[in-house]
């Protein structure tokens, strides 16, 4: 099947700090990647549609500002968050869409960030 | 709008059958998905559903009945690891994930 890998798997920051985390499809092209959210006993909130080459597409209360992502290439797809804050720790998982299937989506392991 | 409902928890014996249901509301619809997620891990997928009818993979199966918006997974012989929570989504016509809340499975010897 196909493989992404996330980096880092876990972080802890300072408040005011960015973090920038890693997606990378392994063994295919992933012309689009999702970014999600999910905290503790939630369900994935999806926070922003990544397509290669284009701006991201936000979904609604999601602040761009804050949470930068850039789409270099077909394999890496990367969120930053600016400025972090407590609220801020959660599960971030990133997901590409494997096109040459049932465009299902393959996901990144996570990574849990904590904001002290 | 959108909406997709799956019973937040259920309970059941190791060994035995359980049966996890979804219902959904898609603007266009193209497949309905289910992922396991361990805690603390990511999801990862389970089964993919277009047409109408059981599809079966090992010890589980996955129905899907597109007129009536229903879906349901099903696990036999369950184990131990099966504990965990079960996501549902349906694509809709962008190809965009509608995702459930998930159900947590709790499994009992």
């Amino acid at each position: 099947g196909a493989v992404v890998s996330q980096h880092p798997s876990r972080v802890i920051c300072k408040s005011g700090t960015s973090v920038k985390i890693e997606c990378r499809s392994l063994d295919f092209q992933a012309t689009t990647m999702f970014w999600y959210r999910q905290f503790p006993k939630q369900s994935l909130m999806l926070m922003a549609t990544s397509n290669e080459g284009s701006k991201a597409t936000y979904e609604q209360g999601v602040e761009k500002d804050k949470f930068l992502i850039n789409h270099a290439s077909l394999t890496l797809s990367t969120l930053t968050v600016t400025s972090a804050h407590p609220e801020d720790s959660s599960f971030y998982i990133c997901s590409a869409r494997w096109t040459s299937g049932y465009n299902e989506q393959f996901f990144g392991p996570g990574t849990r960030l904590t904001v002290l | 709008g959108q909406n997709i409902d799956q019973p937040t928890e259920m309970t059941a014996t190791e060994g035995a059958i359980v049966q996890i249901n979804c219902t959904y509301q898609t603007s266009g619809f193209n497949g309905l998905f289910w992922y396991q997620q361990h805690a603390g891990e990511a999801p990862t997928f389970l089964s993919y559903n277009v047409l109408d009818g059981l599809e079966e993979k090992g010890r589980f199966s996955s129905f899907l009945s597109r007129s009536k918006g229903y879906s349901y997974l099903l696990l036999k012989e369950l184990q131990m690891k099966d504990s965990a929570s079960y996501l549902c989504a349906a694509m809709d016509s962008n190809y965009q994930l509608i995702w459930g809340a998930g159900t947590k499975l709790i499994i009992k010897p």
